[in-house]
């Protein structure tokens, strides 16, 4: 199993850019989640869906969209970048409640400028 | 004041020392207490939940007081791999999802 993977693993936008994180699962989990870490904080939930077609908002949703068609895919997109978004973000999945045991992805580092 | 407190550290401790983190939640209707465990420029991983009863997973012991709303977790006999930082992490069944503390960082020192 690859667990959870995530692409791009980093990357340059310009201000009013949008681009796609990519996540995948292959664990067969129901719940996936996407968090933002900034420097020295703690992880800051954006998005999270319990199952293909139902997506909610987290703590941070503004400036981000999610979709979940299948299962195993979950990406996040951003949409006109801005500096306030440079962070790392880590996707996430458990199989049946957010108080399971959190698989992440390895992040993907963007950088807006 | 944050929902989940942690001492930022650093800690630098030599190997075989002993250290200690503590954590405060905010909370009071938390329902579920974890440490996770996040390697430089890595992503968290779970190290161990925290029981009601206190909790052992050999040099890890952990500990829930849910009068204080105080969670703490003990190292014994420190490991250069050990190195890394620690994170407290709080569920609560209302808001049904996971509250992070931003993470005390241990050094262990050769």
């Amino acid at each position: 199993n690859a667990g959870v993977t995530q692409t791009p693993k980093f990357r340059i936008l310009k201000i009013g850019q949008s681009m796609t994180l990519q996540c995948a699962q292959d664990m067969n989990h129901n719940y996936m989640y996407w968090y933002r870490q900034d420097p020295g904080m703690g992880l800051k939930l954006i998005y999270y869906s319990v199952g293909a077609g139902i997506t909610d908002k987290g703590e941070v949703p503004n400036g981000y969209n999610v979709s979940r068609s299948t299962t195993e895919d979950f990406p996040l997109r951003l949409e006109l970048a801005a500096p306030s978004q440079t962070s790392v973000y880590f996707c996430a999945s458990s199989r049946d409640s957010p108080a399971e045991t959190q698989y992440f992805g390895p992040g993907t580092r963007l950088l807006v400028l | 004041r944050k929902e989940v407190e942690q001492d930022p550290g650093p800690f630098n401790v030599p190997e075989g020392a002993t250290v200690a983190f503590n954590c405060t939640y905010s909370n009071s209707a938390s329902q579920s207490f974890f440490w996770y465990r996040q390697d430089c420029r890595k992503e968290p991983k779970l190290l161990m939940s925290v029981y009601s009863s206190g909790n052992e997973d050999g040099r890890f012991t952990a500990q829930l007081n849910r009068a204080s709303q105080y969670i703490s977790l003990l190292i014994r006999d420190s490991k250069l791999s050990d190195s890394a930082t620690y994170l407290c992490v709080v569920f609560s069944g209302s808001a049904r999802q996971l509250t992070f503390g931003s993470g005390t960082q241990l050094t262990v020192l050769p």
